[in-house]
């Protein structure tokens, strides 16, 4: 089945700093999702990118399908990006079946 | 709308007995999928449904899991008999194209 990898596994941020999360996935997809676990354990859809580039607020990504990966910006983290980022993808043949990765945490410092 | 809705939120049981989740999909939704998330194994998928019909269950674990889907405002998730190392995190999501809403998971402690 298709491999999906994260980096970094793990990322501390000062408030107000910016990132960037990546997602490699080992072969074409047709459904890219990246989610954002709080704390509390609750998971959040944020971005539907199989292709291209979306924004939302202070958050963006840009997915290159042709070379398999994804990047998840986060610019002025604030304490409540805390938490885990996950990117999520499935095959053409794959349906709604999604494959997640393993997760970048993220800790952002006041 | 009041989202994916998971019951119970924690459940606590013993070795050998029976467990069963219950999941509310969003109205109108289609799709129905069960995922289970642990630190050794991470999110991973169960069975998903499409129009109350398990399309693909290659991910549940052994023949101790079912699940099933009587209608489209249900589904529930049993396990019999329960093992310690069913212990994790369920979750429940549900979409109607390719964008998935989940629930806020079960928290299963099989002692």
């Amino acid at each position: 089945g298709i491999q999906v990898e994260q980096s970094p596994p793990d990322l501390i941020l000062q408030e107000g700093a910016n990132s960037t999360l990546r997602c490699n996935f080992s072969d074409s997809v047709n459904n890219l999702q990246w989610f954002h676990q709080n704390p509390w354990g609750q998971l959040i859809n944020l971005f539907y990118i199989p292709s291209g580039t979306k924004q939302n607020g202070r958050l963006s990504a840009t997915t290159v399908a042709t070379e398999r990966y994804s990047l998840l910006y986060i610019s002025s983290s604030q304490t409540t990006d805390s938490g885990v980022y996950f990117c999520a993808v499935s095959g053409e043949a794959a349906g709604n079946k999604l494959t997640f990765g393993g997760g970048t945490r993220v800790l952002v410092k006041p | 709308d009041a989202g994916v809705i998971q019951s119970p939120r924690h459940e606590v049981t013993e070795m050998g007995q029976e467990v069963t989740l219950r999941c509310k999909p969003i109205s109108g939704h289609n799709s129905l999928f069960w995922y289970r998330q642990t630190m050794m194994r991470g999110l991973e998928l169960l069975i998903y449904f499409n129009n109350n019909v398990p399309i693909d269950d290659s991910g549940m674990p052994e023949d101790r899991f079912s699940a099933k889907m009587p209608n489209a405002s249900f589904s529930t998730l049993k396990i019999q008999p329960s093992e310690p190392r069913d212990s994790a995190v369920y979750f429940c999501a549900s979409s109607l194209a390719l964008f998935q809403y989940f629930g806020p998971g079960t928290r299963l402690l099989v002692l």
